[in-house]
């Protein structure tokens, strides 16, 4: 099993509509929730983190955690083509694991 | 966002050669950074973490003698790879931890493609 697992998709969502990201993790001790979006040939930018159950919005942008099913979510409202990216998820206990990546398009 | 540059941006060499990439932390302390390495539609990949004034600590299966890591100071670190081969062509990230920020959050610099030929 994967330490963290994503959907490598891709994810296809018309413009305008919500993107949903998911991942699980599989340490229970982990403590910080981080997401990512990487363009090709790019390095990851962060976008958003979250450490406490429940959710954090941040623009069109909100994560969700759920540490009792080991579940991180970012949800993407509005999207727009500019959003077409690789999401990373990254989970950190005693060091920080990458996902290896869903990849998102939005169709203009 | 804090700012980490990473210099050069991108690196052409001959099999054999040794290769410099520096990670600088510009206008935050970094006492620990990261190096990871990505190849093509893959995840990051951690090789090595680099604490300020003391060695590194290299994930399982990096070779610390090929993959030289330094961190003289609170905004520098370099990641030599040495007698390159083409096996090595990658693109080389590196990231510094935000000490005392909100959640000690990791910022990544640009990255640096190398290509051995």
């Amino acid at each position: 099993q994967k330490e963290v697992e994503q959907n490598s998709g891709p994810l296809s969502v018309p413009e305008g509509a919500i993107a949903s990201l998911n991942c699980t993790y599989s340490d229970r001790g982990s403590q910080s929730f981080f997401w990512y979006r990487q363009y090709s040939g790019k390095s990851p930018e962060l976008i958003m983190f979250i450490y406490s159950n429940g959710d954090k919005e941040d623009g069109r942008f909100t994560a969700q955690l759920n540490k009792a099913s080991q579940y991180v979510s970012l949800l993407i409202r509005d999207s727009q083509p500019s959003d077409s990216a690789t999401y990373l998820c990254a989970v950190r206990g005693f060091k920080t694991i990458f996902g290896a990546g869903t990849r998102l398009f939005v169709k203009a | 966002g804090a700012v980490v540059s990473q210099h050069p941006s991108w690196v052409i060499c001959k099999s054999g050669t040794s290769v410099k990439i520096e990670c600088r932390s510009l206008d935050f302390q970094a006492t620990t950074m990261f190096w990871y390495r990505q190849f093509p539609k893959q995840s990051l990949m951690l090789m090595a973490t680099s604490n300020e004034g003391s060695k590194a600590t290299y994930e399982q299966g990096v070779e610390k003698d090929k993959f030289l890591i330094n961190h003289a100071s609170l905004t520098l670190s370099t990641l030599t790879v040495t007698s390159a081969h083409p096996e090595d062509s990658s693109f080389y990230i590196c990231s510094a931890r935000v000490v005392g920020g909100l959640n000690n959050e990791q910022f990544f610099g640009p990255g640096t493609r190398l290509t051995v030929l």
